[in-house]
């Protein structure tokens, strides 16, 4: 069973310019997380998908921020204009919604640099 | 409100010793889940080990143990004969229901040979 993957792996941009991340959950996953680590700091939620829907998204942290995961399957998350500021690690995770531990599987993370 | 607090940024350790990564947490609810996580130089997170708050006994994953303290609110892995592949990035985190993970700032372990 292939585990949830992450395009790009790296991406490096210009403040002001855009950048989608896509993220391609377990297949059957429709918990579907993005979270954020920047450098030195906590990971920290973004917003939380079930199937196609938005279920959380408290953890956006501004309007430049867009997610969309249209079917229920893949997830992009475009940001647009890019600043410094969002520069780090942009984490996907999937789980299954039934079973107690739920566990999140992690995708292996696209990393950004806004230059 | 929920919180993960690491409080050991940097922990060593020599192989085949035992290592205690602390973490302690703060939430209302009764029903909660903990996590470990462990993040290597490549970057993935991968998952070690999940307690829930209504499991009576400690969780235990091969070399690591979760020593599970619910009324001092602790949740501290515990890593037996440390390997030198266990030199990582490691990530407390508890999740309420389906909902979020909230994760501690880390702790980064090195083992020495």
């Amino acid at each position: 069973e292939a585990g949830v993957t992450q395009f790009p792996s790296h991406s490096v941009i210009e403040k002001g310019q855009t950048v989608t991340l896509r993220c391609d959950p377990i297949s059957g996953h429709d918990n579907l997380y993005w979270y954020r680590r920047v450098m030195g700091k906590e990971i920290k939620f973004l917003l939380h998908f079930v199937k196609e829907s938005k279920q959380d998204e408290s953890g956006m942290p501004n309007n430049r921020f867009l997610a969309e995961r249209t079917g229920g399957t893949y997830s992009t998350l475009k940001v647009q204009p890019a600043e410094l500021e969002d520069s780090g690690v942009y984490f996907c995770a999937s789980s299954q919604v039934k079973g107690r531990l739920s566990e999140q599987y992690f995708g292996p993370g696209t990393r950004l640099t806004v230059t | 409100a929920q919180k993960i607090t690491q409080t050991q940024p940097g922990m060593f350790v020599q192989e085949k010793e035992a290592v205690t990564l602390d973490c302690t947490y703060d939430t209302s609810d009764p029903s909660y889940g903990l996590f470990w996580y462990k993040q290597p130089s490549s970057g993935e997170m991968i998952f070690l080990i999940y307690q829930g708050s209504y499991d009576q006994q400690n969780a235990t994953e091969g070399r690591y143990s979760l020593n599970f303290q619910k009324a001092r609110k602790s949740a501290n892995l515990v890593i037996s004969a440390s390997q030198l592949g266990d030199s990582a990035m490691y990530f407390c985190a508890m999740r309420h229901g389906f909902q979020k993970l909230v994760f501690g700032t880390g702790t980064r372990l090195l083992v020495s040979p």
